[in-house]
């Protein structure tokens, strides 16, 4: 079946505006996560939805990022008044059940903020 | 506080050269441990987790609770295996968020 999907694949921004982030998980994945990946840093974790659950914002940066999930598939990350510093790649996956297991992971949205 | 770290950003070998990628975690308990790479220009994919104990292209990683330490090793190296490898923990219990290491950049030259 299809894998996680994300859109868009590249996304260049001025300093200052906002951003959508989207990702579509593979079918009937309850648990979904979001990452940002930087060179150098690997992988931070930012949130963690579980089926229909309060999300787990713990990673979070700031108060500029924020996401949701509807439906518990889809989700959207958005982050506010971006900044130089949030350029990285960002990262979906998603897990059949309560984050166990593998992680099958999303092909990423490159985000340049200039 | 659940820790993942991988010594070497960078990791040299030519073709034919055994190699190993190390990771070190810090957890009381009894983590689920799994290697992903990243290809260039390809998505983060699993390449193997410590309970199945199999090969996958020719890699290994033994899990040492001793030395709380998930190393991956394959005998000879491949042009192919150039890549980015991450290690990764998944807490048994309670948190569902994993843990990832920094990543090892691995370049296997002609």
């Amino acid at each position: 079946g299809a894998g996680v999907s994300q859109s868009p694949s590249n996304k260049v921004t001025e300093k200052g505006k906002d951003v959508e982030l989207r990702c579509d998980p593979i079918s009937g994945h309850t648990a979904l996560y979001w990452y940002r990946q930087s060179l150098g840093q690997g992988l931070e974790f930012l949130i963690y939805f579980q089926g229909n659950s309060a999300p787990d914002k713990s990673g979070l940066p700031s108060d500029r990022f924020s996401a949701e999930r509807t439906g518990g598939s889809v989700s959207t990350l958005t982050i506010q008044r971006t900044q130089q510093e949030d350029s990285a790649v960002y990262l979906c996956a998603s897990t059949r059940d309560r984050g166990r297991g593998e992680q099958y992971f999303g092909p990423g949205t490159r985000l340049t903020v200039t | 506080a659940q820790r993942v770290t991988q010594p070497e950003k960078l990791l040299s070998v030519f073709k034919g050269a055994p190699v190993e990628l190390k990771c070190n975690y810090s957890y009381s308990g009894s983590p689920e441990l799994f290697w992903y790479v990243q290809y260039s220009r390809q998505r983060l994919q699993l390449l193997l987790r410590h309970i199945s104990r199999e090969s996958i292209k020719g890699f290994t990683a033994d899990l040492n609770k001793g030395e709380t330490s998930f190393h991956l090793k394959k005998p000879f190296a491949q042009e192919e295996d150039s890549a980015m490898y991450y290690c990764a923990l998944n807490p048994p219990g309670g948190s569902y968020i994993p843990t990832f290491g920094r990543g090892t950049s691995l370049i296997v030259h002609p």
